[in-house]
């Protein structure tokens, strides 16, 4: 089975510039889990979804960012426009309702902002 | 605001000695806790889980939750140096799926 699948694995990018995340969690997986992690926060929850509904977008950090999943197999974040601060690893996690809280994360796209 | 809080280390243990990682959370609520593991540069994966105040073994790992004293531990045995990593810890609120993650000890496994 193949694990979350996150793209891309770095980016760097000019502040200003949008930059796109994007996550395919793991098959039959009904919740999905965006993290950004850096030294200074340790790994921060910044949105979830069950069966491809928002449910909690409290840890998003301002209206600069926003996350979508349009379907089952597929989310997005996008941070519009991006600046230095936002330079972290971001984490896509997924799990299955039955198969208890067990989340399963993604390799981590690491995000330069210049 | 729930919180979990580890000792950040670094932890140094000789090969073969017994690590141990210690684990604090605020909310009583909290019903389900994990230890991950992180390598450097690598993602968290999950080592174990338990739900119930007492000891849960998987090899050489113990895991073990005083839910009066809002305590999580994890006891390395016999360890290795490839079991050098940051450990985190992560509980889940009352009736949801949310983690909320420590910050993490990091561990060093001297040979």
């Amino acid at each position: 089975d193949a694990g979350v699948i996150q793209s891309p694995r770095h980016e760097v990018t000019e502040m200003g510039q949008e930059v796109t995340l994007r996550c395919k969690p793991i098959s039959g997986h009904d919740y999905l889990f965006w993290y950004r992690q850096t030294m200074m926060r340790g790994l921060e929850l910044l949105i979830y979804f069950n069966n491809n509904v928002p449910i909690d977008d409290s840890g998003m950090p301002e209206d600069r960012f926003s996350a979508k999943m349009p379907n089952a197999s597929f989310s997005t974040l996008k941070i519009q426009p991006s600046e230095p601060r936002d330079s972290a690893v971001y984490f896509c996690a997924s799990s299955f309702n039955r198969g208890g809280e067990t989340q399963y994360f993604g390799p981590g796209t690491r995000l330069l902002v210049l | 605001q729930k919180e979990v809080e580890q000792n950040s280390g670094p932890l140094s243990v000789p090969e073969g000695a017994i690590a141990s990682l210690n684990c604090t959370y605020s909310d009583r609520g909290s019903q389900s806790f994990f230890w991950y593991r992180q390598y450097s540069g690598k993602s968290p994966e999950l080592i174990m889980f338990i739900y119930s105040n007492g000891d849960k073994e998987d090899g050489r790992f113990t895991a073990q939750l005083n839910k009066a004293s809002q305590y999580v531990s994890l006891l390395i045995r016999d360890s290795q140096p490839s079991d050098s990593a940051t450990y985190l810890c992560a509980a889940t609120g009352a009736g949801s799926y949310q983690l909320t993650f420590g910050k993490g000890t990091k561990l060093s496994v001297i040979p």
